[in-house]
């Protein structure tokens, strides 16, 4: 069946480092996938998505590259900061159904 | 604002109660879910309806119902709570296309004592 397989935490990182979090997935066809960041005592928010092979979804300076040869969509930023300090769900939506799989999630801690 | 929430946020209750938890969404979607966050941030899909219908039904306790009056609002009834039943819990949302992200309300923190 489908999964996502996420690099496990949790990752403690100084200001202006540079950040990975590695995001592998099963599936059969094409299917959507997500990062999500969760910010202590609140819900998950869509952080950047990509929809087909090799799209790149962009936001707040997140990227992350739809590759369909290695089966993966790492996050990246170039320069972390305090406020990036957060859990980073990496998902993925199969191209028919309405199920979700979520990878364990990946917690990051940003020091000044 | 367009959002999905839920209420309440917190919810403090003894061993053997019943409880319920409210969602609604005015996204315009046709899909809602209920998951289940452990202490470990693992997330747990626990239901999911399309147009009112049910259409994911995981492996979790007949103590737990939803139940979808309309398509913008899905709730979840608990009852006999154990302590095991402590968890946050997250009500989310989406579009029927395989594109379409889910969109999550804030949560409700459950405590059973």
């Amino acid at each position: 069946g489908d999964s996502v397989t996420q690099m496990e935490g949790p990752v403690t990182l100084s200001e202006e480092a540079f950040l990975t979090i590695n995001c592998t997935y099963t599936a059969t066809g094409y299917p959507s996938l997500f990062w999500y960041v969760q910010y202590p005592g609140e819900g998950l928010q869509l952080l950047l998505k990509a929809t087909k092979a090799d799209d790149k979804g962009s936001n707040k300076g997140f990227e992350a590259t739809y590759r369909k040869e290695t089966t993966s969509f790492h996050l990246e930023k170039g320069s972390v900061q305090v406020s990036d300090s957060a859990v980073y769900f990496c998902a993925l939506r199969a191209n028919t159904g309405n199920q979700f799989y979520f990878g364990t999630g990946t917690s990051l801690t940003v020091i000044p | 604002d367009t959002a999905v929430s839920q209420t309440p946020k917190y919810l403090v209750t003894q061993m053997g109660n019943d409880k319920s938890i409210k969602c609604e969404q005015n996204l315009g979607h046709d899909t809602m879910y209920w998951y289940k966050q452990d202490s470990k941030k693992f997330l747990k899909i626990m239901f999911s309806y399309n147009n009112k219908e049910l259409i994911i039904n995981e492996t979790v306790p007949n103590r737990f119902s939803p139940k979808s009056p309309d398509k913008a609002h899905l709730n979840l009834h608990i009852n006999s709570l154990e302590l095991g039943d402590s968890a946050v819990y997250f009500c989310a949302s989406s579009l029927g296309q395989h594109n379409s992200p889910l969109h999550f309300g804030n949560g409700t923190r459950l405590t059973v004592t």
